[in-house]
């Protein structure tokens, strides 16, 4: 049972347009979220988070949306640059306060065209 | 650098074997989390440890096991090996009370079972 789903594999974008990657979670008790980066031989890094008492969350050129009606998250990248290229996992994790495990998607891949 | 180390980075062994797979945590990490990532997949969570004691599980097989030592470090024990098991492990740690949830992961190690 995916409790998050990435449904799409890859996206292919180009240099300077947005990027819009999509989440989608099924176990209303998550109340954080998290968008991750990963490079080749690399182990993911994280990117941006969001709790649930927000709707959007800003660092930069990425911005993180959140839906809590449609459970649905979304991570917009503007503008999308060639090192953005690389796979984003979406997590979620349920409780607060002490870090718990993060339940994760099966990632995007991102390719950015230059 | 995430400050999390894991090693060995590769290895290859073959059907019915044990191998052990090491982490490092970041110096005051007291949490450390192994997560399994198969071809196409999502990073799936194995196991929690936090300071020595084991806190949760996740989709970790019988054959599996793990283990945090008073230095914080933690091994993953792989035994009876299957094809199947042939994976990116990663070891992630987090801080003691971290409210955000964020994890920092490891390079992993890639296990090839011949």
């Amino acid at each position: 049972d995916q409790q998050v789903k990435q449904n799409s594999p890859s996206l292919s974008v180009q240099e300077g347009r947005i990027s819009i990657l999509n989440c989608d979670y099924t176990n209303s008790m998550f109340d954080y979220f998290l968008w991750y980066k990963k490079y080749p031989a690399e182990g993911p890094t994280f990117l941006i988070s969001i709790s649930s008492i927000k709707d959007k969350n800003e660092d930069g050129r990425f911005t993180v949306f959140l839906n809590k009606s449609a459970k649905h998250l979304s991570l917009h990248i503007v503008p999308s640059q060639p090192g953005d290229s690389a796979v984003y996992f979406c997590a979620a994790k349920r409780g607060s306060g002490s870090a718990r495990q993060l339940t994760f998607g099966s990632g995007t891949q991102l390719t950015v065209l230059p | 650098d995430s400050g999390v180390t894991q090693t060995p980075k590769h290895l290859i062994t073959a059907t019915g074997q044990r191998v052990t797979l090491r982490c490092s945590p970041r110096s005051g990490d007291l949490s450390v989390y192994w997560y399994q990532q198969s071809l196409d997949q999502g990073l799936q969570f194995l196991i929690q440890y936090y300071n020595g004691e084991e806190r949760a599980k996740g989709n970790i097989l019988e054959r599996f096991s793990a283990q945090q030592f008073p230095d914080l470090h933690s091994e993953l024990n792989l035994s009876s090996l299957e094809l199947g098991d042939s994976a990116l492990y990663f070891c992630a740690s987090s801080v003691r009370a971290g409210a955000t949830g964020e994890l920092f992961f490891g390079e992993g190690s890639r296990l090839t079972v011949l």
